[in-house]
């Protein structure tokens, strides 16, 4: 069954690095997303990404991320300068479309510790 | 408004109960809520969907019921085994939206 990837497992940074964590959504999928949850909290979203765009965005989603799909395999996110409060598991998710009742699939999820 | 409120934080049963979980919502614009099982170390996995259109909808041993008047829905589990334990997640999303709204989880604990 096809799945969605991300590398690494688990990246452990210093504050004010540059992180990229990269995804690999299901081949056929059109619709790619972030979500960021926090030790022990909900299930945050980030941002959603379509036909190259950013189509939709959160209020945490600010100038520190951002969200590129660099070949037409893999989907990053970059946050620029981490801070300790970056600190959160990353789980990318894909869907075949948008909207209606198209599943979000999950990866794994990369854990961001930053020190 | 954007908030999805789940109750119980935990819930413990005993092999063979009913495990419910509830969830409010304040957005009528919401229009598909979708139920997330969460294993330790994995990422969320689709369980059951419902659209308002229906009041119920029921797969193998797990039920959404939905009260569109009350702005509500829930997840029942019946039979519950050791392996549904797990941390449960409502969700909701809007009909011209991608962006799924959770609420903050449940984790059950199923005792054999």
């Amino acid at each position: 069954e096809p799945e969605v990837t991300q590398t690494p497992s688990h990246q452990v940074t210093q504050m004010g690095q540059e992180v990229i964590l990269r995804c690999v959504p299901i081949s056929n999928h059109l619709y790619f997303y972030w979500y960021r949850q926090i030790l022990g909290q909900k299930v945050e979203f980030l941002v959603s990404f379509y036909n190259n765009e950013i189509s939709e965005k959160s209020e945490i989603f600010d100038d520190q991320f951002s969200v590129e799909r660099p070949d037409g395999s893999n989907f990053t996110l970059k946050i620029r300068s981490t801070k300790l409060e970056d600190s959160a598991m990353y789980f990318c998710a894909s869907s075949e479309f948008g909207g209606g009742a198209y599943e979000q699939y999950f990866g794994p999820g990369t854990r961001l510790t930053v020190t | 408004q954007q908030q999805v409120k789940q109750s119980p934080q935990s819930l413990i049963v005993q092999k063979g109960g009913i495990s419910i979980i509830n969830c409010a919502y304040e957005n009528t614009a919401f229009d598909y809520f979708p139920w997330y099982q969460q294993f330790p170390g994995k990422g969320p996995a689709l369980l059951i969907a419902i659209r308002p259109d229906v009041s119920e909808k029921k797969e193998g041993r797990f039920t959404i019921s939905f009260n569109k008047s009350a702005k509500q829905f829930s997840l029942h589990i019946m039979d519950s085994q050791p392996g549904d334990s797990a941390t449960y997640f409502c969700a909701a999303r809007k009909a011209a939206g991608n962006k799924l709204t959770f609420g903050g989880g449940t984790r059950v604990l199923v005792k054999p």
